[in-house]
């Protein structure tokens, strides 16, 4: 069946660094991705969002990049702070259900 | 900022027991949802619901599975008799819905153990 995943379920980086976290997806007709970061005993909490007909969409030091051809998607964070750890997770839209990939988890070193 | 509220943050049962969990999501949102997180997993659909009735729903959710807007605010899942293996995180969420307004907000989740 159709499926969001993530290439690295852990990526550690050091304070001040930009992260690079990466999603695959497979479900071509997905037309809306959102990244969620996830603190532990939280609840997912929205990011960034991009839709289908772009192929990059800048925030406050987020940028979700999102690349068709090969069903990629990435978040770039910008000098990466302690309060990014988390686990995040890339999720697409296709008929109103949205789809989580397994999650990434960011630990920032100081 | 408004947030989606969710009740309670615990819940411990039996197994074979009913629960509900509750959910106040925000209150000019349209569509609602329930997902679930087993422990160390990632986050699952189980159900959407627009209008007073369900628009999709996964294969989590079969026939133990229902839920249900009982006035203007509150939004509900119940699991008729519980099990072992639907002990997790169960998250509320919701949006306005339409194109350009698709973000989801989460509430902080129920903690579910079954034993």
């Amino acid at each position: 069946g159709e499926s969001v995943g993530l290439h690295l379920p852990t990526l550690s980086v050091q304070e001040g660094d930009n992260s690079i976290i990466n999603c695959a997806y497979s479900n071509s007709a997905s037309d809306y991705f959102i990244w969620y970061k996830q603190e532990s005993g939280k609840g997912p909490q929205f990011i960034i969002d991009i839709r289908s007909n772009m192929d990059k969409r800048q925030g406050q030091r987020v940028t979700v990049l999102l690349n068709k051809t090969v069903k990629h998607l990435s978040l770039q964070i910008a000098a990466t702070q302690p309060g990014d750890s988390a686990v995040y997770f890339c999720a697409e839209t296709f008929r109103r259900a949205l789809t989580f990939g397994s999650g990434t988890r960011l630990q920032v070193q100081p | 900022e408004p947030e989606v509220t969710q009740t309670p943050s615990h819940q411990v049962t039996q197994m074979g027991q009913e629960v509900i969990l509750r959910c106040v999501p925000i209150s000019n949102h349209l569509y609602f949802y329930w997902y679930r997180q087993i422990l160390g997993q990632k986050v699952e659909f189980l159900v959407s619901f627009y209008n007073n009735e369900i628009s999709e729903k996964s294969e989590i959710f079969d026939d133990q599975f229902s839920v249900e807007r009982p006035d203007g605010s509150n939004f509900t899942l119940k699991i008729r008799s519980t099990k072992l293996e639907d002990s997790a995180m169960y998250f509320c969420a919701s949006n306005q819905g339409g194109t350009g307004n698709e973000k989801l907000f989460f509430g902080s989740g129920t903690q579910l153990s079954v034993l």
